[in-house]
């Protein structure tokens, strides 16, 4: 079945430094969706890529999917500690209805 | 609109007893899926349900555990006979495939702990 990697599993960054995660399909996905959950929270929305290559950014957050629409990366350029959580890769594969997380990557921001 | 309710938010049951978890969707949504998620770690999928059917339950304990979601009334994930080994938060998330491809929208979950 389809599988969605992510990576790092862990990342603990100085406040100020740069964070990126990287999230690998096994198969092509129509889409890529990603989500934060703060410590004790559930995850909520960030964003959504459709498109091959496409780039979006929200402030601080740039968010890529790639060209063959199998991987996707999540950069937080100079991290603050409000950052703090765990950052979920979400796709649907293009001929199906489920929506697959990856593992997750814990950030963890040092002030 | 209200989002999407999970109940009880904290659930403590001793070992061989049973929990059943809650999930009632946004308005709307006719799409539901569990996740289980151990403290420090992912998500880890389930089940995905549409109304009245189980579309995929691969990330589902065959044994124990069982998930519904009818036509009236809220969609339940339930757990026999819990073990020490089933505590951890029980996330749903619904979502609505209609036009684009929807995003999902998590519950605040429900805590389980089992003693």
């Amino acid at each position: 079945g389809q599988q969605v990697m992510q990576i790092p599993q862990y990342q603990h960054v100085q406040e100020g430094e740069d964070f990126t995660t990287y999230c690998n399909s096994s198969t092509t996905l129509s889409n890529i969706q990603w989500y934060k959950q703060r410590p004790g929270g559930h995850p909520v929305f960030l964003i959504q890529l459709v498109k091959s290559g496409e780039v979006k950014k929200q402030k601080r957050l740039t968010f890529q999917f790639g060209e063959a629409k199998k991987n996707s990366s999540l950069h937080i350029t100079a991290t603050q500690t409000t950052d703090v959580g765990t950052y979920f890769c979400a796709g649907h594969q293009s001929s199906g209805n489920k929506l697959v997380f990856g593992a997750g990557t814990i950030l963890r921001v040092k002030s | 609109n209200a989002g999407v309710m999970q109940n009880p938010r904290h659930l403590v049951r001793r070992r061989g007893q049973e929990a059943r978890l809650r999930c009632s969707p946004m308005k709307g949504h006719s799409h539901v899926y569990w996740y289980r998620q151990l403290p420090e770690e992912g998500l880890k999928f389930m089940v995905y349900l549409q109304k009245e059917n189980i579309i995929d339950e691969s990330g589902m304990p065959k044994e124990r555990f069982s998930a519904e979601f009818p036509k009236e009334g809220p969609s339940i994930l339930r757990i026999q006979q819990v073990v020490r080994g089933d505590s951890a938060a029980y996330f749903c998330a619904s979502s609505e495939r209609q036009g684009a491809v929807p995003e999902a929208f998590f519950g605040q979950g429900t805590r389980l702990t089992v003693v």
